[in-house]
């Protein structure tokens, strides 16, 4: 199993839907959790983090569960700019070091 | 704040030749940044952390010897892809993290390197 799994899609939706990707982790030690958004042949870019209560960003909404192992992503009122791959990201705690994981990423179609 | 350069943005080098990739941190300290690849179509795949004043930590399957990092200082790290070859020829991106960040990594834009 990999450490971090993502549905690679893509995601086709209208604009204006809502759209919510999941990301689930294997290690449960996992300490930090994040979310980021890659455009084509450019670098990833800090979408937000993930904290333990939830967290909202405008029309974004991130969710952690850790008794389930998985993070979450809502998009409200998508938007034409919004099509993107969306790469989420696992911290584990291991002896003190911290190395990232990284989903394969979710591709999002946002279309007129 | 939290910017992240790289240099150059792309380069193209003949197979067989050396070549090196600066990634800095602009406006903030890093005592640890990572070295990735990206293939066309596919995930990022962490090749190295570097950690200021120590040696990179490398990933399994990644030759040491072929990817040498150097992190000089707080707020610079080098990639030398030794002896280039067109497998080689990827994206390679750097990101670093702020000393006070809780584990955000900020992301330079990458260096494109096509080997012929």
């Amino acid at each position: 199993r990999k450490e971090v799994e993502q549905d690679p899609g893509p995601f086709n939706v209208p604009e204006g839907a809502t759209v919510a990707f999941n990301c689930t982790y294997s290690n449960s030690a996992s300490q930090s959790f994040f979310w980021y958004r890659q455009d084509c042949r450019k670098e990833p870019k800090l979408l937000m983090s993930v904290y333990s209560s939830g967290n909202e960003d405008g029309r974004f909404t991130a969710q952690l569960n850790r008794a389930s192992q998985y993070i979450s992503l809502l998009i409200r009122d998508s938007k034409l700019s919004d099509s993107a791959t969306y790469l989420c990201v696992v911290f584990p705690a291991s002896g003190g070091s911290y190395i990232p994981t990284f989903g394969r990423g979710t591709s999002l179609i946002v279309h007129p | 704040g939290a910017v992240v350069s790289q240099h150059p943005s792309w380069v193209i080098c003949k197979s067989g030749t050396s070549v090196k990739i600066e990634c800095r941190s602009l406006d903030f300290q890093a005592t640890t940044m990572f070295w990735y690849r990206q293939f066309p179509k596919q995930s990022l795949m962490l090749m190295a952390t570097s950690n200021e004043g120590s040696k990179a930590t490398y990933e399994q399957g990644v030759e040491k010897d072929k990817f040498l990092i150097n992190h000089a200082s707080l707020t610079l790290s080098t990639l030398t892809v030794t002896s280039a070859h067109p497998e080689d020829s990827s994206f390679y991106i750097c990101s670093a993290i702020p000393g006070t960040s809780d584990y955000e990594q900020y992301f330079g834009p990458g260096t494109r390197l096509t080997v012929t």
